[in-house]
């Protein structure tokens, strides 16, 4: 499996405000997901992030909101933008494994909007 | 419309006994289906999955059981230890070349010595 770093871990922010999330994995991967846990909820898929392509957003997630840069294999960051309490969440990356069905995660950044 | 359903938010079992955890889905097209352990302050851990081919997968103390015309599965962890307490995800793959997982509401296994 591969290994995921995000940074950074946690934060508190002022609402109105925005955060750049940033996910380092140590292998070349092409897909790269991002998903949100809201308090109490299961975990949604926010976008997929492909190298060399606009990144693919899900029902209710839009790019003005949630930009995604994906600028190589081994990299990508989600902004939140314009933050409002509603967005305190974990906000986790994922990658798909080798055999094209697991996904691994990374460790998660939990964002608290004041 | 929640596609993947745990429908028991805690269970509880004693350390050496087997602790069952339940998932129901709705969408025909899933075509793998994952379970996931997770710790508070820590991201998911893939724990063992099954393709929807399949009707039942083991590995070491965790057997992850199918049964696909009741859109049904339960993962059994035996003997259960106190370390399995974690809150557990069953997540959906959505089929073909859609990687999207959806996710359960997961499950709290709280394992006492």
């Amino acid at each position: 499996s591969a290994v995921i770093s995000q940074k950074p871990s946690r934060d508190i922010c002022q609402r109105g405000t925005s955060l750049t999330i940033q996910c380092q994995v140590d292998s070349q991967v092409t897909m790269m997901f991002w998903y949100r846990q809201q308090p109490g909820q299961s975990l949604t898929l926010i976008a997929t992030a492909n190298q060399g392509s606009e990144a693919t957003y899900e029902s209710g997630f839009v790019i003005d909101k949630f930009p995604i840069s994906r600028p190589n294999l081994t990299f990508s960051t989600l902004t939140v933008s314009n933050m409002s309490p509603e967005d305190s969440s974990i906000y986790l990356c994922s990658v798909v494994g080798t055999s094209g069905y697991e996904q691994y995660f990374g460790p998660g950044t939990r964002l608290t909007v004041t | 419309d929640q596609q993947v359903k745990q429908n028991s938010p805690s269970l509880s079992v004693q350390e050496g006994r087997i602790s069952i955890l339940n998932c129901d889905y709705t969408n025909s097209m899933f075509d793998y289906f994952l379970w996931y352990k997770k710790y508070p302050a820590e991201g998911p851990t893939f724990l063992i999955s099954i393709s929807s081919i399949k009707d039942k997968n083991e590995d070491g103390r965790f057997t992850v059981f199918l049964n696909k015309s009741a859109k049904h599965l339960s993962l059994h962890i035996v003997p259960s230890q106190p370390g399995d307490s974690a809150v557990y995800f069953c997540a959906a793959r959505g089929g073909g070349s859609n990687y999207k997982l959806t996710f359960g509401k997961g499950t709290l296994l709280t394992v006492n010595p």
